[in-house]
């Protein structure tokens, strides 16, 4: 199998504050890693592609400051959304790439 | 120009009826693939079908098929004996390159609305 987790699931915040959001798959190793981004009705946003020990690739308009992406282990990629605001309300998804991607159940983010 | 286009904003089926949901993409790749995904409203992205584009045989997969023509580069996704259960956002994605390849990254469509009623 091939199977991603994410947590949390859900998170609500206060404006300011930072979140970290961890993707991990379970039954694999994952060089690289995917962050995605995705507003109520919309599409999937790839937000960074997330490679094991070194820097993320951010996608044309990502704040790399603001999404802190570290890659630390070949099971784990963390997402910090730091000094969170409510335009950062959203769904959050990871994937993980064993040749393919499978992706984690994703994290609803609300910022007040 | 979009690498996936997805005409359909929503599709309405009655149950145990097929559907066809559409999608074009472009690419100037000899190697690719191609995915559909469905996503309930619990957010979950559930791998339906992948076709990669050397495979001569249409994907199937239990009632999903994918009906894919090279030459005009489409990739429908294909639903027969629609459930009740099957009512959710399909999106249609591509990976350019070959399997496992390094750039590896999805372009997605902006999805179907499927809503199967009975």
């Amino acid at each position: 199998g091939a199977v991603v987790s994410q947590h949390p699931s859900r998170v609500i915040c206060k404006s300011g504050t930072s979140v970290k959001i961890e993707c991990r798959s379970l039954d694999f190793q994952a060089t690289t890693m995917f962050w995605y981004r995705q507003f109520p009705k919309q599409s999937l946003m790839l937000m960074a592609t997330s490679n094991e020990g070194s820097k993320a690739t951010y996608e044309q308009g990502v704040e790399k400051d603001k999404f802190l992406i570290n890659h630390a282990s070949l099971t784990l990629s963390t997402l910090t959304v730091t000094s969170a605001h409510p335009e950062d309300s959203s769904f959050y998804i990871c994937s993980a790439r064993k040749n393919e991607q499978f992706f984690g159940p994703g994290t609803r983010l609300t910022v007040l | 120009a979009q690498k996936i286009t997805q005409t359909q904003p929503g599709m309405f089926v009655q149950e145990k009826e097929a559907v066809t949901l559409d999608c074009t993409y472009d690419t100037s790749d000899q190697s690719y693939g191609l995915f559909w995904y469905k996503q309930p409203s619990s957010g979950e992205m559930i791998f339906l079908i992948y076709q990669g584009s050397y495979d001569e045989q249409n994907a199937t997969e239990g009632r999903y098929s994918l009906n894919f023509q090279k030459a005009r580069k489409s990739a429908n996704l294909v639903i027969s004996a629609s459930q009740l259960g099957d009512s959710a956002m399909y999106f249609c994605a591509m990976r350019e390159g070959p399997r496992g390849s390094t750039l590896g990254r999805l372009y997605f469509g902006r999805g179907t609305q499927l809503t199967v009623w009975p």
